[in-house]
């Protein structure tokens, strides 16, 4: 089955205490992306890559750190985190780069995350 | 920098009514996606619109993409209980994706 992976799918942690969030997509797309999801802030983009060893900067990217030496992998890291970063996480697939006629995005199920 | 307003924030609306969600960017966009999000779910791809003016229907879904390619817009036609959820648009523009905030549809029997 085509699909997203994201695990933990919930996490309860305390202020500095490194994690990582990993997400896998088994669809063989170029495209990934990590978003957090606040209450009337809607979907904010933190880093997304286009390929292998590709990434860059989404609109939030502070505190965040991504990497993606495979495609199908593009795990979300904190460093230090922070209660702001308490947040409903997904990650997001697409075959080609996002905005590419046809390109959909197929979103994980989410992490939500509490920094204590 | 690059915006996408979409208003309402919320909507109730009476099951049978009809319901519209508009999205409007300060740029002109490559195309705009919509999407719908289940309450305690995950963003599920909806519909992509490219061309100027593009009007598409998916049973009592209507989506349309400005002639300036800057607002879109879903209707949904009477409503049912099934469609109670967060419809975000997502606005392209080079490399970069911005969605709206969304608009929260509640249905009331």
């Amino acid at each position: 089955e085509a699909q997203v992976t994201q695990n933990p799918r919930y996490l309860i942690t305390v202020t500095g205490k490194k994690l990582t969030v990993t997400c896998s997509q088994n669809m063989n797309h170029e495209y990934m992306s990590w978003y957090r999801q606040d209450p009337g802030l809607g979907l904010r983009q933190i880093y997304y890559s286009m390929n292998v060893e590709v990434t860059d900067k989404g609109d939030v990217p502070e505190g965040y750190k991504v990497s993606r030496k495979e495609k199908r992998n593009f795990p979300l890291i904190l460093e230090s985190p922070s209660p702001n970063q308490t947040s409903l996480y997904f990650c997001a697939s697409s075959p080609q780069l996002a905005g590419t006629p046809g390109d959909t995005q197929y979103f994980g199920p989410g992490t939500r995350l509490t920094v204590l | 920098g690059q915006q996408v307003m979409q208003i309402p924030q919320y909507q109730h609306v009476q099951e049978g009514e009809d319901f519209t969600t508009y999205c409007n960017s300060s740029t002109t966009l490559s195309n705009i996606q919509w999407y719908k999000q289940r309450p305690g779910g995950h963003p599920v791809f909806l519909i992509q619109l490219v061309k100027s003016g593009e009007v598409k229907k998916q049973k009592r879904l209507t989506f349309q993409f400005g002639e300036a390619k800057k607002n879109s817009s879903l209707h949904i036609t009477a409503t049912q209980t099934t469609d109670v959820g967060t419809y975000f648009c997502a606005g392209y523009r080079d490399d970069k994706i911005i969605f709206g905030k969304g608009t929260r549809l509640h249905i009331l029997p």
